[in-house]
């Protein structure tokens, strides 16, 4: 059973635009949530995280909210720009899980930024 | 150099044979891993390093071995592999002991096995 989940494969926005990536978890256990940029025939490239004592997390264009909650993650990207294609995968982990060596990684959603 | 360097990028094995795949850091982490990407898949954790001792193995079939010299090197040897194990292979480094730090990923070997 999925931990991690990104429900949409794929999003497209305009250029210029907001584009907003979803993760949700299922394990409370979790205290530390990343997002990392994939772009085709290179590995992962880490982008900004958050820790669930936060529950909003800003660099330049990218924000991530948390809402513990609801156990829903949200990738903010304002102003979308073409070079921010390329597939976002979330992943998480916790204190008591082993921290960064036990990352639990959602499916990837592919975003297109149409010029 | 700096960052996670993998090597090689791309690999074409047959059944029979027998290879290496090649990961260095030059982050002074303490904790390296290897992760697999299969098509429409999460990545999968296969083996976790901390401190040069194995911490992790992810019920991994035995075709495939790990080796972790010093806590700069990591390499995962192939033999007998299936068709099925061709797949991005992804080696990751962090600061180990457990914290809640950021994974920084090599560029991945492309695996094809015929």
């Amino acid at each position: 059973d999925q931990q991690v989940k990104q429900n949409s494969p794929s999003l497209s926005v305009q250029e210029g635009r907001i584009s907003i990536l979803n993760c949700d978890y299922t394990n409370s256990m979790f205290d530390y949530f990343l997002w990392y940029k994939k772009y085709p025939a290179e590995g992962p490239t880490f982008l900004i995280s958050i820790s669930s004592i936060k529950d909003k997390n800003e660099d330049g264009r990218f924000t991530v909210f948390l809402n513990k909650s609801a156990k829903h993650l949200s990738l903010h990207i304002v102003p979308s720009q073409p070079g921010d294609s390329a597939v976002y995968f979330c992943a998480a982990t916790g204190s008591a899980q082993g921290g960064s060596e036990k990352l639990v990684f959602g499916k990837g959603t592919k975003l297109t930024v149409n010029p | 150099e700096t960052g996670v360097t993998q090597t090689p990028r791309h690999l074409v094995m047959g059944m029979t044979n027998k290879k290496s795949l090649k990961c260095e850091q030059h982050l002074g982490h303490n904790a390296m891993y290897w992760y697999k990407q299969s098509a429409k898949k999460p990545l999968e954790l296969m083996f976790v390093y901390n401190f040069k001792e194995q911490t992790e193995n992810n019920s991994v079939p035995s075709r495939f071995s790990p080796e972790c010299p010093n806590s700069s090197h990591l390499f995962l040897h192939l033999h007998t592999l299936q068709p099925e194990d061709s797949a991005l292979y992804l080696c990751a480094s962090s600061q180990g002991g457990g914290m809640n730090t950021e994974a920084f990923f090599g560029q991945g070997t492309r695996l094809t096995v015929v």
